[in-house]
Protein backbone atom coordinates (compact mmCIF):
# COMPACT_ATOMS: atom_id res chain seq x y z
CA UNK A 1 0.00 0.00 0.00
CA UNK A 2 1.82 3.18 -1.57
CA UNK A 3 1.76 6.56 0.67
CA UNK A 4 2.70 9.59 -0.65
CA UNK A 5 4.22 12.28 1.06
CA UNK A 6 3.68 15.88 1.00
CA UNK A 7 4.79 18.83 3.46
CA UNK A 8 2.07 19.81 5.93
CA UNK A 9 2.52 23.36 5.47
CA UNK A 10 4.55 26.19 3.80
CA UNK A 11 4.47 29.55 3.63
CA UNK A 12 5.51 32.40 0.91
CA UNK A 13 5.30 35.99 0.81
CA UNK A 14 3.65 37.99 -2.12
CA UNK A 15 6.06 37.51 -4.94
CA UNK A 16 8.44 34.85 -4.06
CA UNK A 17 8.91 31.55 -5.25
CA UNK A 18 7.91 28.63 -3.59
CA UNK A 19 8.54 24.63 -4.21
CA UNK A 20 6.10 21.97 -3.22
CA UNK A 21 7.09 18.53 -3.42
CA UNK A 22 5.81 14.97 -3.70
CA UNK A 23 7.25 11.83 -2.98
CA UNK A 24 5.98 8.31 -2.52
CA UNK A 25 7.04 4.96 -0.10
CA UNK A 26 7.47 2.85 -2.82
CA UNK A 27 10.79 4.80 -4.21
CA UNK A 28 11.49 7.50 -6.46
CA UNK A 29 8.84 8.90 -8.37
CA UNK A 30 9.05 8.91 -12.12
CA UNK A 31 6.89 10.25 -15.52
CA UNK A 32 5.02 6.68 -15.09
CA UNK A 33 3.09 7.91 -11.56
CA UNK A 34 1.40 10.54 -13.64
CA UNK A 35 1.93 13.18 -11.05
CA UNK A 36 -1.05 15.84 -11.30
CA UNK A 37 -1.39 18.49 -8.61
CA UNK A 38 -4.47 20.14 -7.50
CA UNK A 39 -5.44 23.41 -5.55
CA UNK A 40 -8.18 24.20 -2.94
CA UNK A 41 -9.27 26.83 -1.58
CA UNK A 42 -11.17 27.27 1.61
CA UNK A 43 -14.99 25.73 1.14
CA UNK A 44 -13.97 25.08 -2.46
CA UNK A 45 -14.33 22.03 -4.85
CA UNK A 46 -10.80 21.32 -5.92
CA UNK A 47 -9.33 22.18 -8.73
CA UNK A 48 -6.75 20.46 -11.68
CA UNK A 49 -3.86 22.42 -11.94
CA UNK A 50 -1.36 20.37 -13.38
CA UNK A 51 -0.79 16.53 -15.19
CA UNK A 52 1.83 14.24 -16.26
CA UNK A 53 4.02 16.20 -14.30
CA UNK A 54 3.75 19.63 -15.69
CA UNK A 55 1.21 19.89 -18.46
CA UNK A 56 -1.04 22.87 -17.53
CA UNK A 57 -4.70 22.77 -18.15
CA UNK A 58 -6.34 25.96 -20.18
CA UNK A 59 -7.04 27.44 -16.55
CA UNK A 60 -4.06 27.06 -14.92
CA UNK A 61 -1.81 30.36 -14.37
CA UNK A 62 1.71 30.56 -16.14
CA UNK A 63 3.10 30.64 -12.29
CA UNK A 64 2.58 27.35 -11.77
CA UNK A 65 5.27 24.28 -13.20
CA UNK A 66 5.77 21.11 -12.44
CA UNK A 67 8.90 18.64 -12.67
CA UNK A 68 10.45 15.86 -11.16
CA UNK A 69 13.29 16.84 -8.62
CA UNK A 70 15.32 14.50 -6.34
CA UNK A 71 12.94 11.27 -6.54
CA UNK A 72 9.59 13.48 -6.32
CA UNK A 73 7.52 15.12 -8.13
CA UNK A 74 7.37 19.21 -7.81
CA UNK A 75 4.89 21.77 -7.92
CA UNK A 76 6.82 25.36 -8.41
CA UNK A 77 4.95 28.54 -7.52
CA UNK A 78 6.84 31.45 -9.07
CA UNK A 79 5.04 35.26 -8.00
CA UNK A 80 2.86 34.13 -5.45
CA UNK A 81 -0.12 35.92 -5.36
CA UNK A 82 -2.54 35.87 -1.94
CA UNK A 83 -5.12 34.40 -4.21
CA UNK A 84 -2.89 31.57 -4.50
CA UNK A 85 -3.34 30.47 -1.05
CA UNK A 86 -4.90 26.98 -0.49
CA UNK A 87 -4.29 23.43 0.40
CA UNK A 88 -2.45 21.66 -2.60
CA UNK A 89 -2.40 17.89 -2.97
CA UNK A 90 -0.64 15.62 -5.41
CA UNK A 91 -1.63 12.47 -6.93
CA UNK A 92 0.01 9.44 -8.20
CA UNK A 93 -0.86 6.48 -10.57
CA UNK A 94 0.43 3.35 -9.36
CA UNK A 95 0.61 0.01 -11.87
CA UNK A 96 -2.85 -1.46 -11.23
CA UNK A 97 -4.88 1.43 -12.14
CA UNK A 98 -4.84 2.81 -8.64
CA UNK A 99 -4.11 6.34 -7.83
CA UNK A 100 -2.97 7.56 -4.50
CA UNK A 101 -3.39 10.97 -3.11
CA UNK A 102 -0.91 12.68 -0.63
CA UNK A 103 -1.84 14.44 2.51
CA UNK A 104 -1.97 17.69 0.84
CA UNK A 105 0.25 21.37 1.87
CA UNK A 106 -1.49 24.35 3.49
CA UNK A 107 0.36 27.04 1.49
CA UNK A 108 -0.06 30.31 3.26
CA UNK A 109 0.93 33.57 1.16
CA UNK A 110 2.34 36.20 3.82
CA UNK B 1 -18.80 23.72 -21.71
CA UNK B 2 -18.02 20.15 -19.70
CA UNK B 3 -20.71 19.25 -16.76
CA UNK B 4 -20.44 16.57 -14.45
CA UNK B 5 -23.17 16.66 -12.14
CA UNK B 6 -23.42 14.35 -8.96
CA UNK B 7 -26.55 13.05 -7.68
CA UNK B 8 -27.84 9.75 -5.24
CA UNK B 9 -26.34 11.31 -2.22
CA UNK B 10 -28.18 11.41 1.25
CA UNK B 11 -28.42 10.18 4.44
CA UNK B 12 -28.00 6.51 5.08
CA UNK B 13 -27.76 4.03 8.05
CA UNK B 14 -24.47 2.51 8.92
CA UNK B 15 -24.51 -1.24 7.01
CA UNK B 16 -26.85 0.12 4.44
CA UNK B 17 -25.87 0.79 0.78
CA UNK B 18 -26.41 4.02 -2.14
CA UNK B 19 -25.41 4.46 -5.27
CA UNK B 20 -24.13 7.54 -6.53
CA UNK B 21 -24.39 9.11 -9.94
CA UNK B 22 -22.34 11.49 -11.81
CA UNK B 23 -24.15 12.84 -15.62
CA UNK B 24 -21.68 14.25 -17.75
CA UNK B 25 -22.19 16.56 -20.54
CA UNK B 26 -20.05 18.87 -23.47
CA UNK B 27 -17.66 16.12 -24.18
CA UNK B 28 -17.77 12.75 -25.68
CA UNK B 29 -18.13 10.89 -22.73
CA UNK B 30 -17.05 7.51 -23.93
CA UNK B 31 -13.71 8.52 -25.07
CA UNK B 32 -12.60 9.09 -21.49
CA UNK B 33 -11.82 7.65 -18.37
CA UNK B 34 -13.75 8.33 -15.21
CA UNK B 35 -12.81 8.55 -11.62
CA UNK B 36 -14.47 9.23 -7.77
CA UNK B 37 -12.77 10.88 -4.70
CA UNK B 38 -13.94 12.16 -1.77
CA UNK B 39 -13.46 14.28 1.14
CA UNK B 40 -14.16 13.74 4.84
CA UNK B 41 -14.86 17.95 6.18
CA UNK B 42 -11.38 19.26 6.87
CA UNK B 43 -9.80 16.66 6.17
CA UNK B 44 -7.47 15.50 2.88
CA UNK B 45 -8.84 14.23 -0.45
CA UNK B 46 -8.89 10.45 -0.99
CA UNK B 47 -9.00 8.54 -4.69
CA UNK B 48 -11.88 6.13 -4.47
CA UNK B 49 -12.02 4.50 -8.05
CA UNK B 50 -11.38 4.77 -11.68
CA UNK B 51 -12.88 3.29 -15.37
CA UNK B 52 -11.52 3.33 -18.14
CA UNK B 53 -13.21 4.68 -20.87
CA UNK B 54 -14.48 0.65 -21.46
CA UNK B 55 -14.53 -0.43 -18.31
CA UNK B 56 -11.66 -2.75 -19.05
CA UNK B 57 -9.85 -1.42 -16.20
CA UNK B 58 -10.68 -0.36 -12.92
CA UNK B 59 -9.04 0.56 -9.70
CA UNK B 60 -10.13 1.10 -6.12
CA UNK B 61 -8.38 2.70 -3.17
CA UNK B 62 -6.60 1.23 -0.86
CA UNK B 63 -8.91 2.08 2.42
CA UNK B 64 -12.14 0.69 0.44
CA UNK B 65 -11.67 -3.04 1.40
CA UNK B 66 -13.82 -4.32 -1.72
CA UNK B 67 -17.62 -2.63 -0.38
CA UNK B 68 -17.57 0.13 -3.45
CA UNK B 69 -17.92 -1.16 -6.73
CA UNK B 70 -17.77 1.76 -10.19
CA UNK B 71 -19.30 1.36 -13.40
CA UNK B 72 -20.65 3.65 -16.36
CA UNK B 73 -22.94 3.11 -18.97
CA UNK B 74 -21.91 4.92 -22.06
CA UNK B 75 -25.21 5.10 -23.57
CA UNK B 76 -25.93 7.37 -21.20
CA UNK B 77 -22.84 9.24 -20.75
CA UNK B 78 -23.27 8.53 -16.76
CA UNK B 79 -20.73 6.97 -14.06
CA UNK B 80 -21.97 5.21 -11.19
CA UNK B 81 -20.43 4.35 -7.78
CA UNK B 82 -22.18 1.88 -5.51
CA UNK B 83 -21.57 2.25 -2.03
CA UNK B 84 -22.19 -0.66 0.13
CA UNK B 85 -21.82 -1.69 3.86
CA UNK B 86 -21.33 1.67 4.57
CA UNK B 87 -19.99 3.10 8.23
CA UNK B 88 -19.84 6.53 9.59
CA UNK B 89 -16.15 6.91 7.87
CA UNK B 90 -18.12 7.11 4.33
CA UNK B 91 -19.25 10.13 5.71
CA UNK B 92 -17.68 12.74 2.83
CA UNK B 93 -18.12 14.65 0.34
CA UNK B 94 -17.76 12.49 -2.82
CA UNK B 95 -16.81 14.03 -6.27
CA UNK B 96 -16.78 12.52 -9.65
CA UNK B 97 -14.43 14.10 -12.44
CA UNK B 98 -12.23 13.10 -15.48
CA UNK B 99 -8.86 12.33 -15.96
CA UNK B 100 -7.82 15.73 -18.01
CA UNK B 101 -9.13 18.04 -14.90
CA UNK B 102 -12.94 18.55 -14.93
CA UNK B 103 -14.59 17.64 -11.57
CA UNK B 104 -18.31 17.95 -10.58
CA UNK B 105 -19.38 19.96 -7.67
CA UNK B 106 -19.85 16.57 -5.12
CA UNK B 107 -22.42 15.04 -3.51
CA UNK B 108 -22.89 14.94 0.06
CA UNK B 109 -23.00 11.03 1.76
CA UNK B 110 -23.73 11.08 5.68
CA UNK B 111 -24.11 7.88 7.21
CA UNK B 112 -25.31 7.94 10.35
CA UNK B 113 -27.70 6.41 12.96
Amino acid sequence: QAVVTQEPSLTVSPGGTVTLTCGSSTGAVTTTHYPSWFQQKSGQAPTALLSDTGKRYSWTPARFSGSLLGGKASLTLSGARPEDEADYYCLLSYSDARRVFGGGTRLTVL
Amino acid sequence: EVQLVESGGGLVQPGRSLRLSCAASGFIFDDYAMQWIRQVPGKGLEWVAGISWNSGSIGYGDSLKGRFTVSRDNAKNSVFLQLNSLSPDDTALYYCGTYVGHWGRGVQVTVSS
